[in-house]
């Protein structure tokens, strides 16, 4: 079952410009995380956000949480070519345990 | 390096004809778990494992094995492999309840 829905499927920005990506899941969550993925290859972990937290930052990237809508963003500033990959939310279904659901990914072209 | 590896890469085999993919992390971790990738779907969770000897169903298990018996190793068994088994496979390892830490994929294909 898929529990992280990603939207915008696929998103087309200039270089420099602001990216924004939403998950939205169905079920309670003890964590949500976002992970990169260049084409084919494996994931890249990028940020963990705690089911008490509302907002996080990591360098470029900013994501929030609102258990009550059940939704993610993910805003990644200052976009550059090399940001260019796919972009998945994986939550665990509320098990607090190790099963992980992933979304179908958002697919993010950033051209120069 | 930390490091998952995943074997073989690429695969090309035949329906029913058993096959094995290994995958091995040197990070000591205790969570490991198998994912299959399929166009529009993501990443769907096959098997996962806690620990040696403790594994359990993901999302997707039918037609799937798994074992643990070693900390680092958590091969993926397909005993009669099918056509709808075509996919890319990654396989993850964690050590708590935090980021995954993926390997490169086996690209699998079932003619």
């Amino acid at each position: 079952s898929q529990q992280g829905e990603e939207d915008p499927q696929a998103l087309s920005i200039q270089e420099g410009e602001n990216a924004t990506m939403n998950c939205s899941y169905k079920t309670s969550i003890n964590n949500l995380q976002w992970y990169r993925q260049n084409s084919g290859r494996g994931l890249v972990h990028l940020i963990l956000i705690r089911s008490n937290e509302r907002e996080k930052h990591s360098g470029r990237l900013r994501v929030t949480l609102d258990t009550s809508k059940k939704s993610s963003s993910l805003l990644i500033t200052a976009s550059r070519a090399a940001d260019t990959a796919s972009y998945f939310c994986a939550t665990d279904g509320g098990t607090g345990g190790f099963k992980t659901i992933f979304g179908a990914g958002t697919r993010l072209f950033v051209k120069a | 390096e930390a490091q998952v590896t995943q074997n073989p890469r690429y695969l090309i085999t035949v329906t029913g004809k058993k096959l094995t993919v290994t995958c091995s992390q040197n990070m000591n971790h205790e969570y490991m778990s198998w994912y299959r990738q399929d166009p529009g779907l993501g990443l769907r969770q096959i098997y996962y494992s806690m620990n040696v000897e403790v594994t359990d169903k993901g999302d997707v298990p039918e037609g799937y094995k798994v074992s643990r018996k070693e900390k680092r190793n958590f091969p993926l068994i397909l005993e009669s492999p099918s056509p709808n088994q075509t996919s890319l496979y990654f396989c993850a390892s964690s050590g708590g309840y935090n980021e995954q830490f993926f390997g490169p994929g086996t690209r699998l294909t079932v003619l």
